[in-house]
């Protein structure tokens, strides 16, 4: 079964700096996808980035990019000039690529505060 | 484009009670997958549904159980309600194998 871990459960950054949450998964599939969730306190999971394995390439969005490592199975996201609307849970989240059952396994969350 | 809706937002239940929870999909999605997150945690997967079809269930037991309709809109129906199933339901929908884009939640307090 694929886990994937989150060992940051708080991070804080100041404001217009730069932060990055970790993520760990285990697999044993050599294709899938990961994703990060933002979970601001309105509850509504919101989709940050997506990657998809066999892509070399890191995913960008704005300010949002990761750095995947993949024989190292490390999947981690970069926040740059932090924002006060940044502050969050945010998740990390794998997904099998076939066309079964294509369920979400998270991992438990980093909580990121965002200093004025 | 509307977005994923649930309802209600929140509701209060007591012990050995019956709850449905539904869900709206956005636009065009033709799959729902519903998700429990307790207090502090990530959400757990318990079942997804594509084309009115269950494809796909989590670690829950048979009291929970959920329909898709002709619309791909969904429930979530939960029987004999413990205190454990105290939590943030989510609801998630997409089309076929993309991203899944969650709804707002229902937070469920068994008493």
């Amino acid at each position: 079964a694929q886990t994937v871990t989150q060992s940051q459960p708080e991070m804080s950054v100041q404001e217009a700096e730069t932060v990055t949450l970790s993520c760990t998964y285990d697999t044993s599939e050599s294709d899938y996808y990961l994703f990060w969730y933002k979970q601001p306190p309105s509850r509504q999971m919101i989709l940050v980035i997506r990657q998809e394995a066999y892509k070399q390439q890191n995913a960008t969005e704005n300010r949002f990019s990761v750095n995947f490592q993949k024989a190292a199975k490390s999947f981690s996201l970069k926040i740059s000039d932090s924002q006060l609307g940044d502050a969050a849970m945010y998740f990390c989240a794998y997904r099998r690529p076939d066309t079964g059952r294509r369920a979400l396994t998270f991992g438990s969350g980093t909580r990121l505060q965002v200093q004025p | 484009e509307t977005g994923v809706t649930q309802s209600p937002t929140h509701l209060i239940k007591t012990r050995g009670q019956q709850v449905t929870l539904r869900c709206s999909s956005q636009s065009g999605h033709n799959t729902v997958s519903w998700y429990q997150q307790a207090l502090g945690q990530g959400p757990q997967f318990i079942f997804q549904y594509y084309r009115e079809e269950e494809n796909g269930r989590g670690n829950f037991p048979p009291r929970f159980s959920g329909l898709q309709f002709p619309n791909y809109s969904s429930e979530l129906n939960v029987n004999a309600l413990e205190l454990d199933d105290s939590a943030l339901y989510l609801c998630a929908s997409s089309l076929d194998s993309t991203t899944q884009y969650f709804g707002p939640g229902t937070r469920l307090t068994v008493l």
